[in-house]
């Protein structure tokens, strides 16, 4: 069975430039989450959608946005990059709209330059 | 709100010994914790969980103490191996909020 798949793996940006990741969590499940995990750091959360409505946000700028789609699977978007936006974006799916059996993608590693 | 750290950035072990890995959170009302261990280049792995109800859980090889009057918790993994050597985090929940997870504890183990 495949996993929560991210892409693109690598992507590398200006400053300025606008960013869609993507995300397609595990079969049946249909809550996907976003976290942000800078360098040495542990994730930080940014959304969480459920049947296709957001169910939380972090403390993120209005640059992110996020939606998800009626096959479940989802978009993070981030306008205006800053030099501090390189991270590791990690993609997170779980059965239900709780963080029970929750399940990481590999995530997608932007970098802005 | 929640925040979630952990008690050493870095741990070194011999093969063969125990490791244990503490974390400490600040919100009592935290129901659900959950181990990950992250290998360079990929994402949080699932280790084991814990729900506030109980004080431990064991696993392969892995073991986790919940204290919620001090409000820390620990892994433990028996007889580490070199495969073990992985950046370990724990993550806090309360009530299906997002998680908060700590900074992270490097696990070395050499042969």
């Amino acid at each position: 069975d495949a996993g929560v798949t991210q892409s693109p793996t690598h992507l590398i940006k200006t400053r300025g430039q606008h960013v869609t990741l993507r995300c397609s969590p595990i079969s049946g499940h249909k809550s996907v989450s976003w976290y942000q995990q800078v360098l040495g750091q542990g994730p930080q959360f940014i959304f969480q959608y459920y049947e296709k409505e957001e169910r939380g946000r972090g403390n993120f700028p209005d640059r992110f946005s996020a939606r998800q789609f009626p096959n479940y699977s989802s978009e993070l978007n981030v306008n205006a990059l800053l030099l501090g936006d390189s991270a590791l974006y990690l993609c997170a799916s779980s059965l239900r709209g709780s963080n029970y059996g929750y399940t990481f993608g590999s995530g997608t590693r932007l970098t802005v330059v | 709100g929640e925040s979630v750290g952990l008690h050493l950035p870095t741990l070194s072990v011999q093969e063969g010994d125990n490791s244990i890995i503490n974390c400490a959170y600040s919100n009592s009302a935290s129901d659900y914790f959950i181990w990950y261990k992250q290998e360079s280049g990929k994402g949080p792995q699932f280790i084991i969980d814990i729900r506030s109800n109980m004080d431990k859980r064991q696993g392969q090889r892995v073991t986790v103490l919940l204290n919620k009057t001090v409000k820390h918790l620990s892994l433990q993994i028996a007889a580490t191996q070199p495969g073990d050597s992985a950046v370990y985090f724990c993550a806090a929940n309360q009530a299906g909020t997002a998680l908060i997870f700590g900074k992270g504890t490097t696990l070395s183990v050499s042969s």
